[in-house]
């Protein structure tokens, strides 16, 4: 069976440092890989997908930035975070043939 | 326009009644439509998905489609307190060779025992 695993569940950041969550699948090959960012009372924001190795597209521009250095593996950068990068980060993968999203257990990222 | 569109809530319903929940969306394109629910403080898990004009039944929950009038809802029969949860619709974009979801801001549904 396919599982996703994101990490760590918690943290709290100060302004101006850097940032990488990670989010890795295990039991499937070739999967979409999507980083939303639900801000509090919000619904999810699409931040970023991925069909495949190194190839990265965003939605929304902003701070943040994504990387899919293997295939089951992305990662979440920022350079420097602002206070308005707080929110409930949401790693998500789909079959490439198949449209439902699995999410990750989520990062709640706490800028101060 | 916001492509998907739920009231926020909260829901409230006694124990063993029926909750309905609605979304709409924008994009007359769109094909598929899901549902997912999330309790507090978790990440959304999926529990539903439509792609036909029509009702699908799985369980308590009753995912209903109309195109035409592009809206889907979702039914929850014999509610019970661990339904108590936020709804998330979720619509399908259409692009090319990519599956890229849309949420809605959820609905918040709370049971009373």
């Amino acid at each position: 069976s396919q599982t996703i695993h994101q990490w760590p569940a918690t943290l709290v950041q100060p302004v101006g440092s850097p940032l990488s969550l990670e989010c890795t699948v295990e039991g499937t090959s070739n999967p979409n890989l999507y980083w939303y960012r639900q801000a509090a009372g919000r619904g999810l924001q699409l931040l970023f997908y991925s069909v495949g190795i190194g190839q990265i597209s965003s939605e929304v521009p902003q701070n943040l930035s994504a990387s899919r250095p293997q295939d089951r593996q992305f990662i979440l950068s920022s350079k420097k975070l602002l206070l308005s990068d707080s929110g409930f980060y949401l790693c998500a993968w789909s079959r490439r043939d198949r449209e439902e999203a699995f999410f990750g257990q989520g990062t709640r990222l706490t800028v101060v | 326009q916001k492509e998907v569109e739920q009231n926020s809530g909260p829901l409230s319903v006694p124990e063993g009644a029926i909750a309905s929940l609605n979304c709409t969306y924008s994009d007359r394109g769109s094909q598929s439509f899901f549902w997912y629910r999330q309790y507090s403080g978790k990440s959304p898990e999926l529990i539903m998905f439509i792609y036909s004009n029509g009702d699908k039944e799985d369980g308590r929950f009753t995912a209903q489609l109309n195109k035409a009038s592009q809206y889907v809802s979702l039914l929850i029969r014999d509610s019970q307190p661990s339904d108590s949860a936020t709804y998330l619709c979720a619509v399908n974009r259409r692009g090319s060779n990519d599956y890229k979801l849309s949420f809605g801001a959820g609905t918040t549904v709370t049971v009373r025992a």
